[in-house]
């Protein structure tokens, strides 16, 4: 079965500092990844896309970037933390053509400070 | 702009009563509704979903009611339990070339039932 990881857990940073939180989707190939942030009363945000490894869309311009070196894990980073930028990150996958269906990770709970 | 409106935000509930949430939606080249479940610092997880060639699809307790001329769907919770306490979304998709699927999603319905 699909299992999918993200690490840490919960983060506290300080503002200024650099990020990189980590998604690793197990038990499938070739899958599309997706970063979301949910902010409190504001449902969830896509951030970027992920069709293939080296292959990344941004859909909301802002002081993160994302990277896939494997097919299966999708990194999200920023170089300097804002007070904006906290939230609460999800990584999700689906499978192509065959499925709509997106499966979410545990979450990254994050303060910058 | 909010593609899909989502309400209420909160929602309380007697056990064994029954949960109501309705969506509604802008783009008619949706062809795809899901709702999903979160319970606090967990990930949302795909309850269930339904596509715009039927009015109504049940699993369990759960059941969602299409309206494709009006533009809504809801999610109807019978016999609500303790354990359905959560936040609910409710998205909407439409396939794209490539396998990118992109989810638009409502603002979330926190729902508490209260023995």
């Amino acid at each position: 079965s699909q299992t999918i990881h993200q690490w840490p857990a919960t983060l506290v940073q300080p503002v200024g500092s650099p990020l990189s939180l980590e998604c690793t989707v197990e038990g499938t190939s070739n899958p599309n990844l997706y970063w979301y942030r949910q902010a409190a009363g504001r449902g969830l945000q896509l951030l970027f896309y992920s069709v293939g490894i080296g292959q990344i869309s941004s859909e909301v311009p802002q002081n993160l970037s994302a990277s896939r070196p494997q097919d299966r894990q999708f990194i999200l980073s920023s170089k300097k933390l804002l007070l904006s930028d906290s939230g609460f990150y999800l990584c999700a996958w689906s499978v192509g053509l065959a499925s709509d269906e997106q499966y979410f990770g545990p979450g990254t709970r994050l303060t910058v400070t | 702009q909010q593609q899909v409106k989502q309400s209420p935000q909160s929602l309380i509930v007697q056990k064994g009563g029954i949960s109501i949430i309705n969506c509604a939606y802008e783009n008619t080249a949706f062809d795809y509704f899901p709702w999903y479940q979160q319970f606090p610092g967990k990930g949302p997880a795909l309850l269930i979903a339904i596509r715009p060639d039927v009015s109504e699809k049940k699993e369990g307790r759960f059941t969602i009611s299409f309206n494709k001329s009006a533009k809504q769907f809801s999610l109807h919770i019978m016999d609500s339990q303790p354990g359905d306490s959560a936040t609910y979304f409710c998205a909407a998709s439409k396939s794209r070339s490539g396998g990118y699927q992109k989810v638009t999603f409502g603002i979330g319905t926190k729902l508490q039932v209260i023995p």
